[in-house]
């Protein structure tokens, strides 16, 4: 199984501030399609996970600009801009490349 | 709108079976990859199971946890899919959600216990 493997964040992060979440994955998650299938959830506390970035880079329909996704095939960024008070809760990366879809283990943001 | 509501989850004995529906509305099911996810403290998200649409005569996928125990389908007439879950094992407790990764239920609970 591909195992996904995520970065901890310096709590609390000063609100306004940007932060970068990292992830990485143990096999290269690009695809002769040319598309890298990664994909980056928000679960805010009491919620269900939150679709917010896919193929590595590209943003779900409604997901602020200030979130953005950057990456190689097997190390990835999820950049916020500018935390809100709205961005609280864990962040985790998932491969869609192969079966079993895997997700990472998850990366807590709280704000100041 | 987009809803997807699990419902058909509780409390149930170790070797017993539970099945777990879908019910979603507000966008185009019948051509939808859907999946169940579920969560739990110990394993955090762990995909268990996906199906596609009819045009690949509804495919399905499983994690090797719960491969030969559970059963996903789906009835593309009511726009829902099953989680057909038997032999249950304690560590199948968790939260199930179904989702096409897009959109997410609100998940359901399911306790397996004596």
């Amino acid at each position: 199984d591909i195992v996904m493997t995520q970065g901890a964040l310096p709590n609390p992060v000063p609100s306004g501030e940007s932060v970068s979440i990292t992830c990485r994955s143990s096999k290269s998650l690009l695809y002769s399609d040319g598309k890298t299938y990664l994909n980056w959830y928000l679960q805010r506390p009491g919620q269900s996970p939150q679709l917010l970035i896919y193929w590595m880079s590209t943003r779900a329909s409604g997901v602020s600009d200030r979130f953005s996704g950057s990456g190689s095939g097997t190390d990835f960024t999820l950049k916020i801009s500018g935390v809100e008070a709205e961005d609280v809760g864990v962040y985790y990366c998932q491969q869609g490349l192969e079966f079993p879809f895997t997700f990472g283990s998850g990366t807590k943001l709280e704000i100041k | 709108e987009v809803q997807l509501m699990e419902t058909g989850g509780g409390l149930v004995q170790p070797g017993k079976s539970l099945k777990l529906t879908c019910a979603t509305s507000g966008f185009t099911f019948s051509t939808a990859w859907m999946n169940w996810v579920r969560q739990s403290p110990e394993k955090g998200l762990e995909w268990i199971a996906r199906i596609k649409p009819k045009s690949t005569n509804y495919a399905t996928e499983y994690a090797e946890s719960v491969k030969g125990r559970f059963t996903i389908s789906r009835d593309d007439s009511k726009s829902s899919i099953y989680l057909q879950m038997n032999s249950l094992k304690e560590e199948d407790t968790a939260t199930y959600y179904c989702t096409p990764f897009d959109y997410w239920g609100q998940g359901v609970m399911v306790t397996v216990s004596s």
